[in-house]
């Protein structure tokens, strides 16, 4: 059972908005540190894609944006694509586990 | 360029012992801390710990406390993960990473490191 809870699964058709969620507690997400996400296509080590809850690295496309509200994140991916079919993974700081953790991961399927 | 290069895939025989590594080049090593995440077949991320290389101060996490050691090498800016006995549960593959701060993102991430423990 991971410290930070997301959904096993989402899936969206082409052109379309879906969000992925990231619900932690007061010892982290709560707790005022930064969620960062990840995007970990087959076979592949994963990539950042969202760090300090919203901000976007340089040839990340805007088509994924970050959130953060009390002790859930949220990432949403406008226009769906084909290749943003992968596996996203939140990430913070948990202060009572003295380090990062990771949610259990989402698998996104692009119908 | 920021890269961290990892040693090649292990096939190691249970109870044997095991350090991999990860080389960074093309920043400041002694700047970032550096830790390392596994993952398991099929299966999601899981963080270990960090170092920082000025100081070598290291951090667990509790699922993995005691049961590896991460060290580095800052004069050729190369750090380590090392099992002293493995087990079949130790199969995974396992990733170094560069934090940005303790608290802060995985920004640069090692191409992984297939370790298969067989008899």
């Amino acid at each position: 059972q991971s410290v930070l809870t997301q959904p096993p699964s989402v899936s969206g058709a082409p052109g379309q908005r879906v969000t992925i969620s990231c619900t932690g507690s007061s010892s982290n997400i709560g707790a005022g540190y930064d969620v960062h996400w990840y995007q970990q296509l087959p076979r592949t080590a994963p990539k950042l894609i969202i760090y300090g809850n919203s901000n976007r690295p340089s040839g990340v496309p805007d088509r994924f944006s970050g959130s953060k509200s009390g002790t859930s994140a949220s990432l949403a991916i406008t226009g769906l694509q084909a290749e943003d079919e992968a596996d996203y993974y939140c990430q913070s700081y948990d202060s009572s586990l003295s380090g990062s953790v990771f949610g259990g991961g989402t698998k996104l399927t692009v119908l | 360029e920021v890269q961290l290069v990892q040693s090649g895939a292990e096939v190691k025989k249970p109870g044997e012992s095991l350090k991999i590594s990860c080389k960074g080049s093309g920043y400041s090593f002694t700047n970032y801390w550096i830790g390392w995440v596994r993952q398991m077949p099929g299966k999601g991320l899981e963080w270990m710990g960090i170092i920082h290389p000025y100081d070598s101060d290291t951090r667990y996490s509790p699922s993995f406390q005691g049961q590896v050691t991460i060290s580095v090498d800052k004069s050729i800016s190369t750090a380590y993960l090392q099992w002293s006995s493995l087990k079949a549960s130790d199969i995974a593959v396992y990733y170094c990473a560069r934090h940005a701060g303790m608290y802060g993102s995985i920004d640069y991430w090692g191409q992984g490191t297939l370790v298969t423990v067989s008899s």
